[in-house]
């Protein structure tokens, strides 16, 4: 099946201080790729859309200087959090669509928790 | 918009019991529907999606569900509960690319 990695997994950092958390696709290509937010006991909600080539595309209430998106690549988006404060604490998942039309399936990865201290 | 309602926050069943875990969709077009498990601390593994072809969807670890559109439902279903079921389940909609997920169930297998 499609695997998609995140690393770091784990990244504990002090307030102030940014954090880049990588999402790579290793067995196919992705134009595009998701980041989501998850905070405990609740659903996935959607940060934005990584579109290889282009300028990310934010949901309402994201902070595109906040949270900074590159996608270089057909297999890497990076998501870079900016001057991280507590309240940034949350786990991030990223996804990557694999296919189109009827067989479009979004493959997750593992997810990074960051803890900002 | 599209949106999925998961009823059910939490659901708990015996080890070798009936799982049936709700799902209820909103759409105005002919949905794509997933189901997604979540494992404590990891990201989200397909279980099983539709897109229009047999209502009855077959999904990995003995999991499927049935699209019915009377009832605009989603429900995921396995006959025999394991203790590694445990686990968050997620119903979701594609809205255009995007997915827009249930609440969430919790769901406890007990022995």
């Amino acid at each position: 099946g499609a695997v998609v990695s995140q690393h770091p997994s784990r990244v504990i950092c002090k307030s102030g201080t940014s954090v880049k958390i990588e999402c790579r696709s290793l067995d196919f290509q992705a134009t595009t790729m998701f980041w989501y937010r998850q905070f405990p006991k609740q659903s996935l909600m959607l940060m934005a859309t990584s579109n290889e080539g282009s300028k990310a595309t934010y949901e309402q209430g994201v902070e595109k200087d906040k949270f900074l998106i590159n996608h270089a690549s057909l297999t890497l988006s990076t998501l870079t959090v900016t001057s991280a404060h507590p309240e940034d604490s949350s786990f991030y998942i990223c996804s990557a669509i694999r296919g189109g039309g009827i067989i479009e399936t979004q493959y997750f990865g593992p997810g990074t928790r960051l803890l900002v201290l | 918009a599209q949106s999925v309602t998961q009823l059910g926050s939490h659901v708990s069943v015996s080890e070798g019991a009936l799982v049936l875990l709700r799902c209820n969709y909103s759409s105005s077009v002919p949905p794509y529907l997933f189901w997604y498990v979540q494992y404590p601390n990891q990201g989200l593994q397909l279980l099983l999606k539709y897109t229009s072809a047999a209502t009855l969807v077959k999904g990995i670890n003995g999991f499927e569900a049935e699209f019915k559109k009377s009832e605009t439902s989603f429900h995921l279903t396995k006959p025999s509960a394991h203790m590694s079921d445990a686990a968050e389940y997620f119903c979701a909609v594609r809205n255009e690319r995007q997915l827009t997920f249930g609440s969430g169930t919790q769901l406890t297998v007990l022995p």
